[in-house]
């Protein structure tokens, strides 16, 4: 089946760690993208990618870092450095024939002990 | 002032009722519109997108008005599986960056 995988589901890790979520699609997608969200709120871009070995800084780039080595994955690190990491992180692609229309992955809700 | 804007409810309704949900945006040089499903704890889905004729679904109509810079979303006949959260999601001409609005709760109620 086409989609978008994210992995893992729920991840937990210890304050001062960097932490690696995983972001798949063999939707033949140009776009990724990466959202947080937050209770209560709407999703706020942290990064985006529109080709291979590009991407740029979203609204909320701060504490993270991607890389899109490959057309099919975007990988997102929350480092350290990010200041309140606990969220539900989504990641999107668009592409295609609908090329306007975002498709979501499944989620990662990350919780920092 | 945000891109998006939506009323955050919540609407609670009765099986059966119609309701509608508003929404608007600040960037007169919008391109596309969409209206996103979202469950408790889930991905946000595609509902349907918005074109400027307007469009119904089903149930469902979405309606596009660009001098007042707003768009909505009608549901007929709710029913219980409608409870979601829906998102406004706005993509501006330039630019690849998508515009989510806070979404709108909706339950309803047998």
């Amino acid at each position: 089946d086409g989609g978008i995988t994210q992995s893992p589901k729920y991840l937990f890790r210890k304050e001062g760690q960097n932490v690696t979520l995983s972001c798949e699609q063999n939707l033949n997608h140009d776009a990724m993208y990466w959202y947080r969200q937050d209770p209560g709120q709407g999703l706020r871009l942290i990064y985006y990618s529109q080709i291979v070995n590009d991407f740029q800084k979203g609204d909320i780039a701060e504490g993270y870092s991607v890389s899109r080595e490959k057309k099919e994955s975007f990988p997102l690190t929350v480092t350290s450095a990010q200041k309140n990491p606990t969220a539900f992180y989504l990641c999107a692609s668009t592409g295609g024939q609908g090329r306007d229309t975002q498709y979501f992955g499944p989620g990662t809700r990350l919780t920092v002990l | 002032r945000k891109e998006v804007e939506q009323d955050p409810g919540p609407f609670n309704v009765p099986e059966g009722a119609t309701v509608a949900f508003n929404c608007t945006y600040s960037n007169s040089a919008s391109q596309s519109f969409f209206w996103y499903r979202q469950d408790c704890r889930k991905e946000p889905k595609l509902l349907m997108s918005v074109y400027s004729s307007g469009n119904e679904d089903g149930r469902f109509t979405a309606q596009l008005n660009r001098a007042s810079q707003y768009i909505s979303l009608l549901i007929r006949d709710s029913k219980l599986s409608d409870s979601a959260t829906y998102l406004c999601v706005v993509l501006p001409r330039t630019g690849n960056q998508f515009y989510f609005g806070t979404g709108t709760s909706l339950t309803v109620i047998p």
